[in-house]
């Protein structure tokens, strides 16, 4: 089966560091996708690890320990546009359409 | 390059009508798929293909069913609408290699009375 957390919400300040965190426990894993949601809209691509290690893409950076089963967002120089809902997903074993498993999101309000 | 889109937008049913969500991509992809939005539980997987003339189950397939008659079209049936099927429905798209990400449609919402 497939297990997958984040925390429902966070709050953090404009122009701050946040960090969402995510854990997973799957049977079989193929890599972590990151994805952005913004209220009302479809999600979009943020990041993709697959080997340990960090990720870094601008503002945004992405961190995967695969003996843990945990990964982190960084977003760095928060800005309002920042609020949205944050999408963990995991790619399991390569059968079917290579399928991902979603956590529940993570909702981050940036305040001024 | 529209990438993925859905239609309609937002539509209201009754229980117990039927009714078909079109997905339409026009980037060649390979895989496409069908996931319902609810409050609370993420992203679900309903059915999926992997190319045109197949079709596969998801996490969540019943009351569902799809075809896939055309490589850039995927369609979602609802033959008798329930209100547990009041959701936010995407379709999505994908090429086939292990890395390659999903790109989804702005979503469906639909509301059963």
């Amino acid at each position: 089966g497939q297990n997958i957390d984040q925390p429902t919400e966070m709050t953090a300040t404009e122009g701050a560091i946040v960090q969402i965190n995510c854990t997973y426990q799957t049977s079989g894993f193929n890599g972590l996708f990151w994805y952005q949601q913004h209220a009302g809209e479809a999600p979009t691509f943020l990041s993709y690890n697959v080997l340990d290690g960090l990720e870094e893409k601008g503002r945004f950076s992405s961190f995967l320990s695969r003996s843990k089963g945990y990964s982190y967002l960084l977003l760095k120089e928060l800005q309002m546009k920042d609020s949205a809902s944050y999408l963990c997903a995991v790619r399991g074993p390569l059968t079917g359409a290579n399928n991902l498993f979603f956590g529940t999101g993570t909702r981050l309000t940036v305040i001024p | 390059n529209a990438g993925v889109t859905q239609t309609p937008k937002f539509r209201v049913l009754k229980t117990g009508q039927s009714m078909t969500l079109l997905c339409a991509q026009d980037m060649n992809h390979e895989y496409m798929y069908w996931y319902r939005q609810d409050p609370g539980m993420g992203l679900r997987l309903i059915h999926y293909s992997v190319g045109e003339g197949t079709t596969a189950k998801g996490e969540v397939p019943d009351g569902y069913n799809v075809s896939r008659l055309k490589k850039q079209n995927f369609l979602l049936g609802l033959e008798s609408a329930a209100p547990s099927q009041t959701s936010v429905y995407f379709c999505a798209s994908s090429q086939r290699g292990a890395q390659e990400t999903q790109y989804f449609g702005p979503g469906t919402r639909l509301l059963v009375l």
